[in-house]
């Protein structure tokens, strides 16, 4: 078990531009969640994969961000148009298809859009 | 929508003192499930304890227990002989078992110091 993985850990990007980030889950865990955290606050739910299924997104979730997870393994996360209000830490998070079963969660990709 | 509340952005402790954090909740549920995750400094969330609605008995994890109260929609975080290691973000989380969707709701976290 070698964790929730996520690449890159940091990202600087210019206004407007697109960016992708991945996230490796633990091999096991058929379920994986996308969230967003920025400075004090709590993590926000973004998206949530059952296999490579998309089964919920937040309305935080605009039409410039897109998610995948197209093998139902490795997920990604694309914003496209980049505005500095996206600036925040994204975190992926993975668990098993069962309830109350625990979010496992990875070191975070921070991205800061100058 | 549920939501939780974390009304004490920080706190302070000694090493080896007991500690509270305190933690409430909104929901219209009868099922569901709470949670405590830590987040140290620039490391990622990790569960420190969580709870079943439907039980009565609080959760107990070594030094850390919970003070679940249902009626009054409060779970409260009790960490015990407090070391240095436990300086970190504390994070109060909801998850709703009805309709399929399990994701986490967050309180905005509070940070814990344990001072030598």
């Amino acid at each position: 078990d070698t964790g929730v993985s996520q690449d890159p850990r940091h990202k600087i990007t210019k206004r407007g531009q697109n960016v992708t980030f991945r996230c490796d889950p633990i091999s096991e865990h058929n379920r994986l969640y996308w969230y967003r955290q920025t400075l004090g606050q709590g993590p926000e739910f973004l998206t949530y994969f059952q296999n490579e299924a998309q089964l919920e997104k937040s309305r935080l979730l605009s039409d410039r961000f897109s998610a995948e997870r197209p093998k139902g393994s490795f997920s990604t996360l694309e914003i496209q148009r980049t505005e500095q209000g996206d600036s925040a830490m994204y975190l992926c998070a993975s668990s098993q298809a069962a309830n109350n079963s625990p979010l496992h969660f990875g070191n975070g990709t921070r991205l800061t859009v100058t | 929508a549920q939501t939780v509340t974390q009304s004490q952005p920080e706190m302070s402790v000694q090493e080896a003192e007991t500690v509270t954090l305190s933690c409430t909740y909104d929901t219209s549920e009868n099922n569901y499930y709470l949670f405590w995750y830590k987040q140290p400094p620039s490391r990622q969330m990790i569960l420190v304890i969580r709870q079943e609605a439907y039980k009565q008995q609080n959760a107990t994890e070594n030094r850390f227990s919970v003070n679940f109260q249902k009626a009054a929609k409060s779970f409260s975080l009790k960490i015990s002989d407090s070391q240095l290691g436990d300086t970190a973000m504390y994070f109060c989380a909801f998850m709703n078992t009805q309709g399929g969707s399990e994701k986490l709701v967050f309180g905005k976290g509070m940070k814990l110091t344990v001072n030598p």
